[in-house]
């Protein structure tokens, strides 16, 4: 059973929009949360991330959201970028941050920004 | 720069056969991971380490070894190579921390398996 769901396979947005990739999650263990971006033939590379104790985190263009009661999160990306298209992939971890470091991911979504 | 590599980054093999992934990273992190990417189903953790000789089975761990014999190394084996097992490859690591669930992760291995 899936625990972190990104359920929407593709996005595709115009330059200078907003770019919101969802994800819903089922443990509610899960204290911390971080997406990952995916550029092809090269491995995942750290976006931002999330502790359960915020509902907002955000990063120059990057923000995340965290709704716990509803076990949802989702990324905005303003403005987007030709540069920003990419596969996005959600993650989850239950340990409380501490040495396990295991992380629980989704299937990924794939952002395409049009010019 | 400290770095974490993979190797080979493409390999074609025969089904049957007895392949070794290799994972090196220079940051000294005592995390590693081992994970395959398919379409469909994202990244799933096939086989983690904590440290020097320790090593502990993921989500999809059947057909797959690892050893860890020092920190910087966690090779991956397929004992017997199937069809089933081409995918590509990750291999990540990071610092036990209480703050931070970070990974670093390697380029990939793309395994075909005939």
């Amino acid at each position: 059973d899936q625990q972190v769901k990104q359920n929407s396979p593709s996005l595709s947005v115009q330059e200078g929009r907003i770019s919101i990739l969802n994800c819903d999650y089922t443990n509610s263990m899960f204290d911390y949360f971080l997406w990952y971006k995916k550029y092809p033939a090269e491995g995942p590379t750290f976006l931002i991330s999330i502790s359960s104790i915020k509902d907002k985190n955000e990063d120059g263009r990057f923000t995340v959201f965290l709704n716990k009661s509803a076990k949802h999160l989702s990324l905005h990306i303003v403005p987007s970028q030709p540069g920003d298209s990419a596969v996005y992939f959600c993650a989850a971890s239950a340990e409380g941050g501490g040495a396990t470091n295991k992380l629980i991911f989704g299937t990924g979504t794939l952002l395409a920004v049009q010019p | 720069d400290a770095e974490i590599t993979q190797s080979p980054r493409h390999k074609i093999t025969e089904t049957g056969r007895q392949v070794t992934l290799a994972c090196h990273q220079t940051w000294n992190h005592n995390n590693m991971f081992w994970y395959r990417q398919d379409l469909g189903h994202g990244l799933r953790l096939i086989h983690y380490s904590y440290g020097v000789h320790d090593t502990n089975k993921g989500e999809v761990s059947d057909g797959y070894s690892v050893s860890r014999s020092n920190t910087e190394d966690l090779p991956l084996t397929l004992e017997s190579a199937a069809s089933s097992q081409t995918s590509v490859y990750f291999c990540a690591s990071t610092y036990p921390s209480r703050h931070h669930n970070e990974q670093f992760f390697g380029p990939g291995t793309r395994l075909t398996v005939l």
